[in-house]
């Protein structure tokens, strides 16, 4: 069983251009969460997907985006880069049966917009 | 509003000490709590949950309803338990169980 991919590592953007960023799950694993990481603080829940479906956003706006596919991989999509949007992500997979209570995590992608 | 709180951002001890890393939360309902661990150059991963009652690693955490409170204990601190602490909690299926909140963590630091 493979562990949670992300892509790319390191990731370094302008303000106002577009990123993404790309998740693996580990196979069988239906559900996805994205997180975004600041510095020094916890992990901030930004959406789940379900069945290629979102089913659970937290408070960030709408220019954060996702996209999951059917093979277990999924993207999340910033748009209008911002300053304050450096932070590490991190995607999460569960898998069903669990009511995608254990996550998995990826090691996560560090992006720095200047 | 719904917070989980780790009101100590980094925590010493010398190996073979008691370790007890606090946590706090604020959710109306029935949430369930986790703990999570990252080691250095390592990913997050769980370490455990309340509804499991397990001890792993020597660790064990006691949900408190009354006081909010879901400490992370062991009786007698290795180096190796030297990691990153995050306390997080998740509402129940019918309460916007998708949702995780994480703590800001605490970093457990074991002297010699």
């Amino acid at each position: 069983e493979t562990g949670v991919t992300q892509s790319p590592t390191h990731l370094i953007k302008t303000r106002g251009q577009q990123v993404t960023l790309r998740c693996s799950s580990q196979s069988g694993h239906n559900t996805v969460s994205w997180y975004q990481q600041a510095l020094g603080q916890g992990p901030q829940f930004i959406f789940q997907y379900y069945r290629e479906e979102e089913n659970g956003r937290g408070n960030f706006p709408p220019r954060f985006s996702g996209l999951q596919f059917p093979n277990y991989s999924s993207e999340l999509n910033v748009n209008a880069l911002e300053l304050d949007d450096s932070a590490l992500y991190l995607c999460a997979s569960s898998r069903p049966g669990q009511g995608a209570r254990e996550q998995f995590f990826g090691p996560g992608t560090r992006l720095t917009v200047l | 509003a719904q917070r989980v709180t780790q009101p100590e951002k980094l925590l010493s001890v010398f190996k073979g000490a008691p370790v007890e890393l606090k946590c706090n939360y604020s959710y109306s309902g029935s949430p369930e709590l986790f703990w999570y661990v990252q080691y250095s150059r390592q990913r997050l991963q769980l370490l455990l949950r309340h509804i499991s009652r397990e001890s792993i690693k020597g660790f064990t955490a006691d949900l408190n309803k009354g006081e909010t409170s879901f400490h992370l204990k062991k009786p007698f601190a290795q180096e190796e338990d030297s990691a990153m602490y995050y306390c997080a909690l998740k509402g129940g299926v019918y309460t916007g169980g998708f949702k995780t909140i994480f703590g800001a963590g605490t970093r457990l630091f074991v002297k010699a």
